[in-house]
């Protein structure tokens, strides 16, 4: 499974787009990339998924460039409630079954 | 609908006693799994059902810990003789075979604590 990076925390204010990068310099062929939420004391909730150019859904967005070694989610307008961490996680999804959490990024919105 | 249920939602427990962690997945789901999450860190992945079978274990920390599945749904996660590194939340998961198994759905997890 392809290790990522994502810086370790980020703060932003209400109303403002916040784009959290992440690394995936070894990214295979049949990887797709997923994106988790967790609040404190949830579980995590599944955002976002894509493979390659850009996804977009209700909650956010997911830009991958053609080398698909990083990959940024994009919040757009965030609200206090967008407070929580955010996992990056890269595999197989047809074969890879267990999710590999990494430290993610604490995302902290201020009022 | 309804979705993953866990079951305590806290657990005190003294070291050395035993205690039985129950997952109520998502109606349908047949796949279901179990992750560890220690304070202030991430998940850690313990062990995967495909139905009523578990093909890999290797996550389990040691053979203290164990866990079943029973009919398809219910799963039990059992920790014999507790000891103080176990405190942790314990959060199950469950995907429907059919579509991406990265999208995996999670219940609220359930906190124990040995003290």
């Amino acid at each position: 499974l392809a290790k990522t990076t994502q810086p370790i925390s980020m703060d932003s204010y209400e109303g403002q787009e916040v784009n959290i990068t992440c690394s995936h310099n070894n990214i295979a062929t049949n990887d797709y990339i997923t994106w988790y939420q967790q609040f404190p004391s949830q579980g995590p909730r599944f955002i976002i998924q894509g493979y390659k150019t850009k996804v977009t859904n209700e909650v956010a967005s997911l830009f991958i460039p053609a080398d698909r070694k990083s990959s940024t989610l994009s919040l757009p307008r965030v609200s206090l409630s967008d407070t929580a961490v955010y996992y990056c996680l890269v595999g197989d999804v047809d074969s890879s079954y267990k999710l590999i959490f990494g430290s993610g990024t604490r995302l902290l919105v201020r009022p | 609908g309804a979705g993953v249920s866990q079951s305590p939602s806290n657990k005190v427990t003294e070291k050395g006693k035993d205690v039985e962690l129950r997952c109520d997945p998502i109606s349908g789901h047949t796949a279901l799994y179990w992750y560890r999450q220690s304070l202030g860190q991430g998940l850690e992945f313990l062990i995967y059902f495909q139905g009523n079978s578990a093909p890999d274990k290797s996550g389990l920390p040691s053979d203290r810990f164990s866990a079943e599945r029973t009919g398809g749904s219910v799963s039990t996660l059992t920790i014999q003789r507790t000891q103080q590194e176990d405190s942790a939340v314990y959060l199950c998961a469950s995907s429907a075979a059919l579509v991406s198994s990265y999208e995996q759905y999670f219940g609220p997890g359930t906190r124990l604590t040995v003290t």
